[in-house]
């Protein structure tokens, strides 16, 4: 079975400039979820998709972040415009579902460096 | 923000020794869910165990869970150096529309030869 996968991998940009993220979630899975990692925290929910309707936004910084999920499928995470505490690594988990007890697999990330 | 609160931070063993790691939450969960995190792997579910479990076996891995405690522990028996990483716990609260993880600030396991 395939696995979560995102590109890019690494990316570095200017503070100001923008950036996006892409996630191919595991075939079948109906939730989708991006997570901010911090360097030496561990990651944090910004945004939830059940299938391709948001559920949770609630740590999503709205004025500079966005994300789409096209089709229930893949997803996109943007920052416009970037500033220096966006440097993290950006995971995507997916899921069967968003019920009490399933299992989320994760990507391997796209760390992002803002100078 | 972080639910979870792991402890030890950083945690130095040798190859064979068992780990402790704790983890201690503020909220109410519906079940509460270990993940480990390397370079090679990436973040990785370990083991599951809900609200109303005390204990869960999964190979080298034992969690206990005490909901009056608001605290989980996992122990990894007979240690590896492939199980050097960073561990992290993470609660799950099931809001009535979707399922939320928020994961705790992490120990980081070393294991020496």
């Amino acid at each position: 079975e395939a696995g979560v996968a995102q590109s890019p991998r690494y990316k570095i940009i200017e503070k100001r400039q923008s950036v996006a993220f892409w996630c191919n979630p595991i075939s079948g899975h109906a939730t989708l979820y991006w997570y901010q990692q911090i360097l030496g925290q561990g990651p944090k929910l910004l945004i939830q998709f059940q299938n391709n309707g948001v559920v949770d936004d609630s740590q999503l910084p709205k004025d500079r972040f966005s994300a789409e999920r096209l089709k229930g499928v893949d997803s996109t995470l943007k920052i416009q415009p970037a500033k220096l505490e966006d440097s993290a690594v950006y995971l995507c988990a997916s899921s069967l579902g968003s019920g009490r007890t399933y299992e989320q697999y994760f990507g391997p990330g796209t760390r992002l460096t803002v100078t | 923000s972080q639910q979870g609160e792991e402890d030890p931070q950083a945690l130095s063993i040798q190859e064979g020794e068992n780990a402790t790691m704790n983890c201690s939450y503020k909220t109410s969960i519906n079940n509460l869910q270990w993940y480990r995190q390397n370079s090679g792997r990436g973040l990785v579910h370990l083991i599951l165990i809900r609200s109303n479990e005390r204990e869960k076996h999964s190979g080298r891995l034992r969690v206990t869970l005490d909901t009056s405690k608001k605290s989980s522990s996992l122990l990894i028996t007979a240690s590896r150096a492939a199980d050097t990483a960073s561990y992290f716990c993470a609660t799950d609260l099931y809001t009535g529309t979707a399922s939320k993880l928020t994961f705790g600030t992490g120990t980081r396991l070393q294991v020496t030869l």
